[in-house]
């Protein structure tokens, strides 16, 4: 069974940095491309950014809101993807999500840790 | 970036009733696009994707057509666990979108 489990959320003031890990399991994690999806309170899904598999070259992409503060990375020996996440603002508020294509467009998500940027 | 516009953002139908939601991308995108239901408190399930397949798994009520930039979702007869949040993703490239959503509700 494919299982993600994302850590690392809590509240940050503005302006300052979190770093969230997603560790996955069930299936071959190097294989995978996976990407952040974050949701605010009460609102819609957001892609946040994706990563490819190193085997496909590793290329990362990034929402415009994001890029520039926001670094995707991943261990493979540890199963692990990161997002660090610098120069946060109030509206990076929500839960994040992480989430794998390997058994299809986003068929796989944790359950999430939220990340709450407040004063 | 490909923007995604989704339609109604609320709909409200009868047990049983054939529902459909739109969702227009702002630039071609073949038929890379997937649709979710969420239930409120869980996380995303997916429903249809490349536009008109069905995840393994899910009822068959449920169906996806178009491509290009216009697709649309069809339940053929709603039921009441159909209540939930549906929404259309694009993954057309790296960079994916995901449109607003659609709140269904029974009348």
């Amino acid at each position: 069974e494919v299982q993600l489990v994302e850590s690392g959320g809590g509240l940050v003031k503005p302006g300052g940095s979190l770093r969230l890990s997603c560790v996955g399991s069930g299936f071959t994690f190097s294989k995978a491309w996976v990407s952040w999806v974050r949701q605010a309170s009460g609102q819609g899904l957001e892609w946040v950014g994706l990563m490819q598999s190193e085997g496909d070259g590793g290329t990362t992409d990034y929402a415009a809101p994001v890029k520039g503060r926001f670094t995707i990375s991943r261990d493979d020996s540890k199963n692990t993807l990161f997002l660090q996440m610098n120069s946060l603002k109030i509206e990076d508020t929500g839960v994040y999500y992480c989430v794998t294509d390997i058994l299809g467009p986003a068929a796989s998500w944790g359950q999430g840790t939220l990340v709450t940027v407040s004063s | 970036d490909i923007q995604m516009t989704q339609s109604p953002s609320t709909l409200s139908a009868s047990v049983g009733d054939r529902v459909t939601i739109t969702c227009r991308a702002s630039h071609s995108i073949s038929a890379w696009l997937a649709w979710y239901q969420q239930k409120p408190g869980k996380a995303p399930k997916l429903l249809i994707y490349k536009a008109s397949s069905l995840q393994s798994g899910v009822p068959s009520r449920f169906s996806g057509s178009g491509s290009g930039t216009d697709f649309t979702l069809t339940i053929s007869s709603l039921q009441p666990d159909d209540v939930a949040t549906y929404y259309c993703q694009q993954y057309n490239g790296y960079s994916r979108t995901f449109g607003q959503g659609t709140k269904v509700e029974i009348k």
